[in-house]
């Protein structure tokens, strides 16, 4: 069965750095999203991408945080200069066609910041 | 805007007994509404969805869930409950807008004693 892949698994980086979180889409998907959870917490929206641009995003999902898709077949979440709250569980979901159909997630970048 | 509750942070019963985990929404709109599951250090793995028709659901792992418009609930169910069904539950409904993401609600964690 296919699957959203994550990588990496786990990412520690030290504050004020640069991260790159990267998703494998299921290849006949269309729509992208990235979510994160703090600490198995409420899960939260960040940013929903879907022929090659943002759609939405949550106030969470401020200047610090870019998206794209640089291959077709990556999604990446580009956080710039990363803080200490920035630590969390960050999924990546996507789904196949338009309208109320369940998104597929992967298994999830733990991002520690120190 | 669309919002979720789980009334329950934690919801106890015995192996072999029935297990209710409660849901409740708030939307504009058609309500379309999932429930998802979290193991351990995973991803979230989709369960069932309401979209319309019958307000009883059928899922995964013998999952069901009930849609009841005048109550505005979505409470997740199983008759018979397995130790393995421990884990975190997630109810969600998808957020009005282009992006189509997902609102969750804050998470119940389920346990089943043996």
């Amino acid at each position: 069965e296919p699957e959203v892949t994550q990588t990496p698994s786990h990412q520690v980086t030290q504050m004020g750095q640069e991260v790159i979180l990267r998703c494998v889409p299921i290849s006949n998907h269309l729509y992208f999203y990235w979510y994160r959870q703090i600490l198995g917490q409420k899960v939260e929206f960040l940013v929903s991408f879907y022929n090659n641009e943002i759609s939405e995003k949550s106030e969470i999902f401020d200047d610090q945080f870019s998206v794209e898709r640089p291959d077709g077949s990556n999604f990446t979440l580009k956080i710039r200069s990363t803080k200490l709250e920035d630590s969390a569980m960050y999924f990546c979901a996507t789904k196949g066609t338009g309208g109320p159909n369940e998104q597929y997630f992967g298994p999830g970048t733990r991002l520690t910041v120190t | 805007a669309q919002s979720v509750a789980q009334p329950e942070d934690q919801v106890n019963v015995a192996e072999g007994n029935p297990l209710t985990v409660k849901c409740t929404y708030s939307v504009s709109g058609n309500p379309y509404l999932f429930w998802y599951v979290q193991y351990p250090n995973r991803g979230l793995q989709f369960l069932l969805k309401y979209i319309t028709g019958d307000n009883l659901v059928k899922g995964s792992y013998g999952f069901e869930a009930e849609f009841n418009k005048s109550q505005t609930s979505f409470h997740l169910k199983k008759p018979s409950a397995l130790v393995s069904d421990s884990a975190l539950y997630f109810c969600a409904v998808r957020d009005i807008g282009y992006g189509q993401n997902f609102v969750f609600g804050p998470g119940t964690r389920l346990s089943v004693l043996p």
